[in-house]
């Protein structure tokens, strides 16, 4: 099956700086890649994805970067807040399974003042 | 109305206990998802149900009982729980659930369970 992994486990940015998550994942056959966002008490929230056909999508401050090759997803957040302070996913959904996402493990962001 | 809702927030139950969790959509979505996950953890899928017929089951254990009444409801009935299934639980929906294309998939807020 899918396997995820998530780099790095916690990131300390100050604010007004950059943040980059990265992912790796295993199984060709993944074509769709979101990136979740979970502030604490909530339920995790869609902040971007990327689709196979696709190398990089940008939403204001929020950009990612796949390289089908590699298997390497990325997840940029310039000009960083305060607000962006949260958990962070990444998800891989192979085909075929049902929308069944694999998930990495999750990157802990703080943003300092 | 983009919104997955969730009751109860919090749910204190003994290991003798029976409860339900609930969850609703009105998104006309005709897929909906049962997910654990344990702190500092990523979610881990439990059920899926697509137009009201249970399609995945994660081999969870049978003191988890899920139950989709209609296309807007899916309940997660709760009996003879053990300590380690302490967890927030939480309610996804999503337009349907494909093989080939993914629907992204709104979550609800959760249910913290507490097995005491």
């Amino acid at each position: 099956g899918e396997n995820v992994e998530q780099h790095p486990s916690t990131l300390s940015v100050q604010e007004g700086d950059s943040a980059v998550i990265k992912c790796t994942y295993s199984d060709s056959a993944s074509n769709y890649f979101p990136w979740y966002k979970q502030e604490l008490g909530k339920g995790p929230q869609l902040i971007i994805d990327i689709r196979s056909n696709v190398g990089e999508k940008k939403d204001q401050r929020i950009a990612v970067t796949l390289n089908k090759t590699a298997k390497h997803f990325s997840l940029h957040i310039t000009e960083t807040q305060p607000e962006d302070s949260a958990v962070y996913f990444c998800a891989a959904f192979p085909t075929g399974t049902a929308s069944k996402l694999t998930f990495g493990t999750g990157t802990r962001l703080q943003v300092t003042l | 109305d983009t919104e997955v809702t969730q009751t109860p927030k919090h749910l204190v139950m003994g290991m003798t206990n029976k409860k339900s969790l609930k969850c609703e959509q009105h998104m006309g979505h005709r897929a909906m998802y049962w997910y654990k996950q344990k702190a500092k953890k990523p979610p881990e899928l439990m059920f899926v149900y697509s137009y009201e017929k249970l399609s995945i089951n994660e081999s969870v254990p049978s003191r988890f009982s899920p139950e989709c009444p209609n296309s807007s409801l899916l309940n997660l009935h709760l009996h003879a729980l053990q300590p380690e299934d302490s967890a927030l639980y939480l309610c996804a929906s999503s337009q349907d659930a494909q093989e080939t294309y993914y629907n992204e998939q709104f979550f609800g807020p959760g249910t913290r369970l507490t097995v005491l």
